[in-house]
């Protein structure tokens, strides 16, 4: 079964300070993963995906994330904070074996202090 | 282009009645799946439909169902409604698997 884990239920950081999230997940095949934001009453936006290819992959609003198998870890980086990134973040896996469902962690509030 | 809309925005209820929420998804769009969101257990996927088929069904009791119409157009049923039910139900749209999906603003039902 699918899994993933968010290191940290809240991550405090400084404006213009680098921004990282952590994500380890668990597949029993090459996963398609994903970083969603969410808004407060607002539903999920697409951050970036990884699918094939590239293990480095950017995003929307300056994110990055890196997928690391040997480390079974999808880390979402931004280097500089903007008050504007306070959101709270979602890690996703699909191993596509079950169709398009999407296993979500469990999300870490991101604050950014001015 | 439109997103994915969902109607209604919030929604109050009493215990044991149903309620039956819409989605409509991006035109285009054949992939629709629901998602239940509450502070307790997080994001926890419901069904999702493809061209009016169930491809996948989450870890639900059956008073939770749904349905695709030919427009791709989705419904979500709960029926005899408990209190906890209360949560933010979110749609979410794909045009292709592994594209990711493009979600709703949600419907916050409450149940009491």
């Amino acid at each position: 079964a699918q899994s993933v884990t968010q290191l940290g239920s809240h991550v405090s950081v400084s404006e213009g300070a680098l921004v990282l999230l952590r994500c380890n997940y668990s597949s029993s095949v090459p996963p398609y993963l994903f970083w969603y934001v969410q808004y407060p009453n607002q539903g999920l936006q697409l951050l970036l995906k990884y699918t094939t290819g590239a293990t480095l992959v950017k995003g929307i609003n300056g994110f990055e994330a890196e997928f690391k198998k040997s480390e079974t870890s999808f880390h979402l980086t931004k280097p500089s904070a903007h008050m504007s990134d306070a959101a709270e973040y979602f890690c996703a896996v699909s191993d596509l074996g079950y169709g398009n469902k999407l296993v979500f962690g469990a999300g870490t509030i991101l604050r950014v202090k001015s | 282009k439109a997103g994915v809309t969902q109607t209604p925005r919030y929604l109050i209820k009493t215990r044991g009645q149903q309620v039956t929420l819409s989605c409509s998804p991006i035109s285009g769009h054949r992939s629709v799946s629901w998602y239940q969101q509450t502070p307790g257990q997080g994001l926890q996927f419901l069904f999702e439909y493809f061209s009016e088929t169930q491809r996948n069904k989450g870890n639900f009791p059956g008073r939770f169902s749904g349905r695709q119409f030919s427009n791709s157009r989705s419904e979500m049923n709960v029926s005899t409604l408990e209190l906890g039910d209360s949560a933010l139900y979110l749609c979410a749209s794909s045009l292709r698997t592994g594209d990711g999906y493009t979600f709703g603003s949600g419907t916050r039902l409450t149940v009491v």
